[in-house]
């Protein structure tokens, strides 16, 4: 089993659309889970990381972690198409960032 | 601030070559580390450096190798190139859990 797992995609939804993106990991001991926006033939970019459960939003972006079933989302709120990116979740695995492969997402007008 | 900046960009080698890669980190951070990523593997961590000291190491064999300034630039080392390596190669600077990463050089071996 991986560590992190996440549904690769691609998604694609309409301009203005909630998003929920989804990974689930296998080390209830895991802590700090972060998400990452990467556009094409760039680095990725660090969105927002929560520490343990609950919820955690920054403008139209909200991250979840639900410890109980080992499950974190990130949803996006009034989807954009500049949002078209690969989203990837990561999670320290003792002092290593280790990452999911990433969901495509496509938003069209 | 500036961002972290990785050199060169792009890169093509011949299989058997090595090749020598460099990032320079957010100025104040003195962790950086390196990430390695495919389609196929998605990114793969290799290695972190935190003040000149190798801190923690991924699954990658020993052709892969690093090393870290006085002034934390940091360099990665790849012996004896395989068609395998060809890659996105990624550096990020820390300073606690927030990582911020670079944009990466491209290695094509043929």
């Amino acid at each position: 089993q991986k560590e992190v797992e996440q549904d690769p995609g691609p998604l694609s939804v309409p301009e203005g659309a909630i998003v929920s993106l989804n990974c689930t990991y296998s080390n209830s001991a895991f802590q700090y889970f972060m998400w990452y926006r990467q556009y094409s033939r760039k680095g990725p970019e660090l969105l927002m990381y929560t520490y343990s459960s609950g919820n955690k939003e920054d403008g139209r972006f909200t991250a979840q972690v639900d410890k109980s079933s080992k499950y974190i989302s990130l949803f996006i709120r009034d989807s954009q198409p500049s949002d078209s990116a690969t989203y990837l979740c990561a999670t320290y695995n003792t002092d290593k960032l280790i990452f999911g492969t990433g969901t495509r997402l496509q938003v069209f007008p | 601030k500036a961002g972290v900046t990785q050199t060169p960009r792009y890169l093509i080698k011949t299989r058997g070559q090595q090749v020598t890669l460099s990032c320079s980190p957010i100025s104040g951070h003195r962790s950086v580390s390196w990430y390695q990523q495919t389609p196929g593997q998605g990114l793969q961590f290799l290695f972190e450096y935190f003040s000149e000291t190798q801190r923690n190491k991924g699954n990658f064999p020993g052709r892969f190798s690093g090393r870290q300034f006085s002034n934390s630039r940091s360099e990665m080392n790849v012996s004896t190139l395989e068609l395998g390596d060809s890659a996105l190669y990624l550096c990020a600077s820390s300073e606690g859990y927030e990582q911020y990463f670079g944009p990466g050089t491209r290695l094509t071996v043929t």
